[in-house]
Parts: structure tokens; sequence; C-alpha cells
């Protein structure tokens, strides 16, 4: 079956330090990513749609200077969240949509980032 | 109106009970149809895939999805402690590139 991988599953940064995580495909080309935030009892809200090649989409609310995303290949995308604060701290999720069945969306297991 | 509506319980049910989750919508234009199951602190699984009305069985689960009513139902079958999680329905309109909207999410607990 497709998977997702995601690192790193979990970090602890300082308040106004920036963290990368990464999302890959291991066996499928992913033209769509798709980023997520989780809250605690929460459901999924997606924060950007990423596009091999361009620019991500935000939903509305989400800062694209705080949270940038780089979807350079078929297989990778970045989320960097620039000079976290404590309100960041959440549990972060990937997707990515099969190029050969787009409309099916496997998911990455998620990076959990604490920020004291 | 949120376009999907889905209660997130909690359900707890008895080991061997059947159980049924639900999601109502909003947007006609949805066609495609999906059920995750999704245990803590993990990313979410795809457990079933519909597209526009009908019926699914993918052994103990099935996927049903009432487009006339805009109402989508998962059945568990013999449900196991295994199957405690909680489960987001989630859908899409007939466009690549179109992300999931999802529900709430329901949290479901299977007692031995």
């Amino acid at each position: 079956g497709a998977v997702v991988s995601q690192h790193p599953s979990w970090v602890i940064c300082k308040s106004g330090t920036s963290v990368k995580i990464e999302c890959r495909s291991l066996d499928f080309q992913a033209t769509t990513m798709f980023w997520y935030r989780q809250f605690p009892k929460q459901s999924l809200m997606l924060m950007a749609t990423s596009n091999e090649g361009s620019k991500a989409t935000y939903e509305q609310g989400v800062e694209k200077d705080k949270f940038l995303i780089n979807h350079a290949s078929l297989t990778l995308s970045t989320l960097t969240v620039t000079s976290a604060h404590p309100e960041d701290s959440s549990f972060y999720i990937c997707s990515a949509r099969d190029r050969l069945a787009t409309h099916e969306q496997y998911f990455g297991p998620g990076t959990r980032l604490t920020v004291t | 109106q949120k376009e999907v509506e889905q209660d997130p319980g909690p359900l707890s049910v008895p080991e061997g009970a059947i159980v049924s989750l639900n999601c109502t919508y909003s947007n006609s234009a949805f066609q495609y149809f999906m059920w995750y199951r999704q245990y803590s602190r993990k990313g979410p699984e795809l457990l079933m895939y519909t597209y526009s009305s009908g019926n699914k069985e993918d052994g103990r689960f099935t996927a049903q999805v009432d487009k006339s009513s805009k109402y989508i139902s998962l059945f568990i079958r013999d449900s196991q402690p295994s199957d405690s999680a909680t489960y987001l329905c989630a859908m899409t309109r007939n466009q690549a590139g179109t992300a999931l909207i999802f529900g709430k999410g329901t949290t479901l607990s299977v007692s031995s």
C-alpha cells in the first residue's frame, strides 16, 4: 500500500526558533501534498495545499510567512514553522495524493511539535 | 452550517457489537467519500473509499452513501477492542487537487 513518512515524529524546540518537518511519499509520486494541524480531540484542520513545483495555497487564517512550505519534488514536501511560539504546539500531519489515483489521500504518521 | 457534520461521541460498545458511525453533509457537489481510522497520536489510515451512492463492503466494514439524503455511514460488525479509535469521515468534489473536507471524528471505545 501507499506509504507516507514524516520526520521527525516528535520535536521540542524553544520559543523563537524554527523547525522543519519533512513529508515523503515512499512508494508513489505525489503531485499534491496537504498539510494539516490537529489540536487535542479536534479534527484535522487543513493549513495548506502544496503542488510540486509551484507555490503552496494557504487556507484562510494561516500565515504563509510563518508556515513555509516547499514541495520541490514529487516525493518530498517540507513545512517550516518559523519563529515558533507555544501556541504553535500541535500535531502536524501531511498527506499525499497519488498522482495516478487523484481522489485518494494517504497520511503520514504525524509530527508532534512542542514549543517551550 | 458546517460542510460536514459528525457526532464526536464518545461511543462505547461491548465487544461483538455492531457499530454505526454517521456523517451528514451539505454540499451536493461531493462525489467521493472516505472513512479514516485514527489511533491516538498517529496519522489517519484510509479504511473505506466510495464513489457516489451505494454500498461497499470490506471484511467487517461496510460503507454506505445516500447522496439524496446527504448522509454517509460506516458499519463495523463484530467489533473488537482493536477497533477502538477515532473514525473520521471525509469527502471531496470530483476535481483533482481538491482537498478533503473532514468531519470532527467519532471516538469509539470497544470493551472486552
